[in-house]
């Protein structure tokens, strides 16, 4: 019963480093979402798929790319990581036929120094 | 475009108070209404949603109900547990298929202490 899964959970990388976040569920959920938490505020939506094959920016998608590689799972890459990306990212689904609700992952902690 | 705004933490209380988040919104239409809590090293969960206006929704002895009126939907609890310690977020979103984002507020920070 894994629900949404996220991997990494830690990761340090330096600044122009790249990476991968990677987004699994096996709830056979429409939709997918890339969220990043800082203090003071809240969450940010930055890149989300409102059903396989098509992606869409939020708030904050500026440094970031995504790809929805199949129905259960969706990528976030930084290809040059910056400090003002140090944060913690949450991916969540969304089903159809819908009720509003999301079901988030445990997040991934990102530090860029 | 939709907002939501809810009060600053941190809100420290006692075990056993009464607790009130308070929570407005700004949406065209008639949007969905939801609670989200967030436990310390976890994601968010669900804690209660409303559909419609005058809808209340409730669990683990929160509350909060919908009012279009006021356009707000406050969270409430009679009497609060050290484990209800946790960061809220109020937030809203269309079911209709228009619109897939979920707007969130910034989340109020609340510990209960014994």
């Amino acid at each position: 019963n894994a629900g949404v899964t996220q991997t990494p959970k830690f990761q340090v990388l330096k600044t122009g480093q790249s990476m991968t976040l990677q987004c699994a569920q096996d709830m056979n959920h429409n939709s997918m979402y890339w969220y990043r938490q800082d203090p003071g505020m809240g969450l940010r939506l930055i890149y989300y798929s409102a059903s396989e094959g098509t992606t869409d920016k939020g708030e904050v998608p500026n440094g970031y790319n995504v790809s929805r590689l199949n129905k259960r799972e969706f990528s976030l890459r930084l290809e040059s990581a910056a400090p003002s990306q140090t944060s913690v990212y949450f991916c969540a689904t969304r089903r159809k036929p819908d009720t509003g609700e999301l079901f988030f992952g445990e997040g991934s902690r990102l530090t860029v120094l | 475009g939709d907002s939501v705004t809810q009060m600053e933490g941190p809100v420290t209380l006692s075990e056993e108070a009464f607790l009130t988040i308070n929570c407005t919104y700004t949406a065209t239409g008639y949007p969905s209404l939801f609670w989200y809590v967030q436990y310390p090293g976890e994601g968010l969960q669900l804690l209660l949603k409303a559909t419609k206006a005058d809808d209340k929704g409730s669990n683990k002895g929160f509350e909060a109900t919908y009012r279009k009126e006021t356009t707000s939907f406050h969270l409430e609890k009679g009497s609060v547990q050290v484990s209800d310690s946790a960061v809220y977020f109020c937030a809203l979103t269309r079911v209709d298929g228009s619109n897939y984002k979920l707007t969130f507020g910034k989340g109020t920070l609340l510990t209960v202490n014994p």
